[in-house]
């Protein structure tokens, strides 16, 4: 089945640090890849996505490169801000409509000014 | 800009009520899904629906669970006999032809959540 591996949180950096946060997956075929942010107290929001090998997603300085070789799709922002603080899930799903997200267990940014 | 609503935003039950967690998803979209996130968890999916019937489910969705399109615009979340361990947020998304009109089907979108309190 499908599955999403996140690094563990929280991730604490100070403002205008570089942030990566790893993701990995198992999948079969071809999934599409997401990048879901969560603010303090609010619902999910898309934040990027990436839906065949080799694509980039990106949004508001965030970025996601989609790495069929090493099932990896790891977010990164070169500049963070304390606005950034939020819980960043990685999701995936096959390529056809109606099939169900299978998230990660999210990481939990911390930017302190 | 449209979006999903959710209503309502909090609801506290006893252990053993029904409870109903409502759900607008984007007018034009045709796939519409509940996930829930207990506290400090992963997001989890229950269901999936699409053109009147279940399309996919997990094994959370139990026989306690239900889900209906009443009319053209609310999907309903239903849990017939609430248990301490339903405590959680439920979120309500959906999918379909994308905003511009092009197919964006797998592109979820999500409401603000429901957070279910069970006593």
């Amino acid at each position: 089945g499908n599955s999403v591996t996140q690094m563990e949180g929280p991730v604490t950096l100070s403002e205008e640090a570089f942030l990566t946060i790893n993701c990995t997956y198992t999948a079969t075929g071809y999934p599409s890849l997401f990048w879901y942010v969560q603010y303090p107290g609010e619902g999910l929001q898309l934040l990027l996505k990436a839906t065949k090998a080799d694509d980039k997603g990106s949004n508001k300085g965030f970025e996601a490169t989609y790495r069929k070789e090493t099932t990896s799709f790891h977010l990164e922002k070169g500049s963070v801000q304390v606005s950034d603080s939020a819980v960043y899930f990685c999701a995936l799903t096959q390529p056809r409509g109606g099939r169900a997200l299978t998230f990660g267990s999210g990481t939990r940014l911390q930017v302190q000014p | 800009e449209p979006e999903v609503t959710q209503t309502p935003s909090h609801q506290v039950t006893q252990m053993g009520q029904e409870v109903i967690l409502r759900c607008v998803p984007i007018s034009n979209h045709l796939y519409f899904y509940w996930y829930r996130q207990i506290l400090g968890q992963k997001v989890e999916f229950l269901v999936s629906f699409y053109n009147n019937e279940i399309s996919e489910k997990s094994e959370i969705f139990d026989d306690q669970f239900s889900v209906e399109r009443p009319d053209g615009s609310n999907f309903t979340l239903k849990i017939r006999s609430t248990k301490l361990e339903d405590s959680a947020m439920y979120f309500c998304a959906s999918s379909g032809p994308g905003l511009a009109g092009g197919p964006s089907y797998n592109e979820q979108f999500f409401g603000p959540g429901t957070r279910l309190t069970v006593l």
